[in-house]
């Protein structure tokens, strides 16, 4: 069975690091893309970035390129999102999620089930 | 980057309604779009894929169609489990933005 099993919650100060996990099981980890999205409280789904885990190709959504940092280990089958300085507005629900390619179609068929972090003075 | 549109952002439904909504890309993205659900606390689950397919273990009531810029999500008959916000998705991968969502769709009980 795929699955894509989130590190828990996260309350952070204005100014602190944080790094927050996916880890993927049940399947080849390094042959699909993995994504992160953000979700603010009461929002859509935003696009942050994607890292392919064979060889660490990543790439950035405009709005995130400089504002995060997205890595993985491909030896524990993790991927990993990172801020070296959080802001109150990075409050939100992250989600990492798995891009298929099949048949010359593209879609998102697991996500996991996602890490609140919360910055508050 | 390529716009996605949704319409409407809500609509009340009862049981049993046939409910449509429409997703609009900026330009032309083929058929690569994706409509997923999402209920409140829930990550979202992949409903359609390629505009038209639908995903294994989703009810039939759920179809998609349209190519293009237009695209189009149904339920034929609304069930007490499907309300919720969805969410349509191009995955043209028009670098830099690889995917970008809709705005949402609410879907509430009348």
């Amino acid at each position: 069975e795929v699955q894509l099993v989130q590190s828990g919650a996260e309350v952070k100060k204005p100014g602190e690091s944080l790094k927050i996990s996916c880890k993927g099981s049940g399947y080849s980890f390094t042959t699909y893309w993995i994504g992160w999205v953000r979700q603010m409280p009461g929002k859509g789904l935003e696009w942050m970035g994607i890292i392919y885990p064979g060889d660490s190709d990543t790439r950035y959504s405009p709005s995130f390129q400089g504002q995060v940092t997205i890595s993985v280990d491909k030896s524990i089958s993790t991927a990993y999102l990172q801020w070296s300085s959080l802001k109150a507005s990075d409050t939100a629900m992250y989600y990492c999620a798995r891009r298929v390619y099949s048949s010359g179609q593209i879609y998102i068929d697991y996500w996991g089930q996602g890490t609140l972090v919360t910055v508050s003075s | 980057d390529i716009q996605m549109t949704q319409s409407p952002s809500s609509l009340s439904a009862s049981v049993g309604d046939r409910v449509t909504i429409t997703c609009r890309a900026s330009q032309s993205i083929s058929s690569y779009l994706n409509w997923y659900q999402q209920k409140p606390g829930k990550a979202p689950k992949l409903l359609i894929y390629a505009a038209s397919s639908l995903q294994s273990g989703v009810p039939s009531r759920f179809s998609g169609s349209g190519s293009g810029t237009d695209f189009t999500l149904t339920i034929s008959s609304l069930q007490p489990e499907d309300f919720a916000t969805y969410y349509c998705q191009q995955s043209y991968n028009n670098p830099p933005v690889w995917w970008t969502f809709g705005q949402g769709t609410k879907v509430e009980i009348k």
